[in-house]
């Protein structure tokens, strides 16, 4: 069964605007991550959080962490058309630390 | 360095036909695993392997066999084809396991079972 769960399903925002996807998920975990897909292409690791971090940044991107909602949030800011892609998290659960489990993830179309 | 390199891109098969998706990485990674992508489900992981001569069941591993001989190799034979089994596939590795780092993604191999 799945773990994460991103929100929206499908997002469509103008260059320039900022994106923001959530995830949440339903059991406790050791690390989250966040993946982007390109079409047609394999997944390219963002950006990994550590339970006891609240937040990170990398770049354009922000990435929360709320164990108590079990919820991550991630924000593009300043978005281009090359951020066109879906976007997934997906969590490692404590004491299952070889597998990594995903979301259905969100597609996100940025208009130029 | 190629990263992981996945063959064939793509595939058809018929139903109960039997066939070997192969993948490689050259990064010296310890962990290897393969996902399932299906629309609207995200990916789901099949098998996966801690080193070589250690493999495990994912969350979907029925129809499906892995053997990891070399730390290079981790090959996913389908048994006895199914249309339940067209896909898209994705075989990724970490350097060690996924508690410490990410995934390095192949580019996919896509499956039609007819």
């Amino acid at each position: 069964s799945q773990q994460g769960e991103e929100d929206p399903q499908a997002l469509s925002i103008q260059e320039g605007e900022n994106a923001t996807m959530n995830c949440s998920y339903k059991t406790s975990i050791n690390n989250l991550q966040w993946y982007r897909q390109n079409s047609g292409r394999g997944l390219v690791h963002l950006i990994l959080i550590r339970s006891n971090e609240r937040e990170k940044h990398s770049g354009r991107l922000r990435v929360t962490l709320d164990t108590s909602k079990k919820s991550s949030s991630l924000l593009i800011t300043a978005s281009r058309a090359a951020d066109t892609a879906s976007y997934f998290c997906a969590t490692v659960r404590s004491g299952s630390a070889r597998q990594l489990t995903f979301g259905s993830g969100t597609q996100l179309t940025v208009l130029p | 360095n190629a990263g992981v390199t996945q063959t064939p891109k793509f595939q058809v098969l018929k139903t109960g036909q039997s066939m070997t998706l192969q993948c490689a990485q050259d990064m010296n990674h310890e962990y290897m695993s393969w996902y399932r992508q299906d629309p609207g489900m995200g990916l789901r992981l099949i098998h996966y392997s801690v080193g070589a001569g250690i493999t495990d069941q994912g969350e979907v591993p029925n129809g499906y066999n892995v053997s990891r001989s070399t730390t290079e190799d981790f090959p996913l034979r389908l048994l006895s084809a199914a249309p339940s089994q067209t896909s898209v596939y994705f075989c990724a590795s970490s350097y060690r396991d996924t508690h410490t780092g990410e995934l390095f993604f192949g580019e996919g191999s896509r499956l039609t079972v007819l």
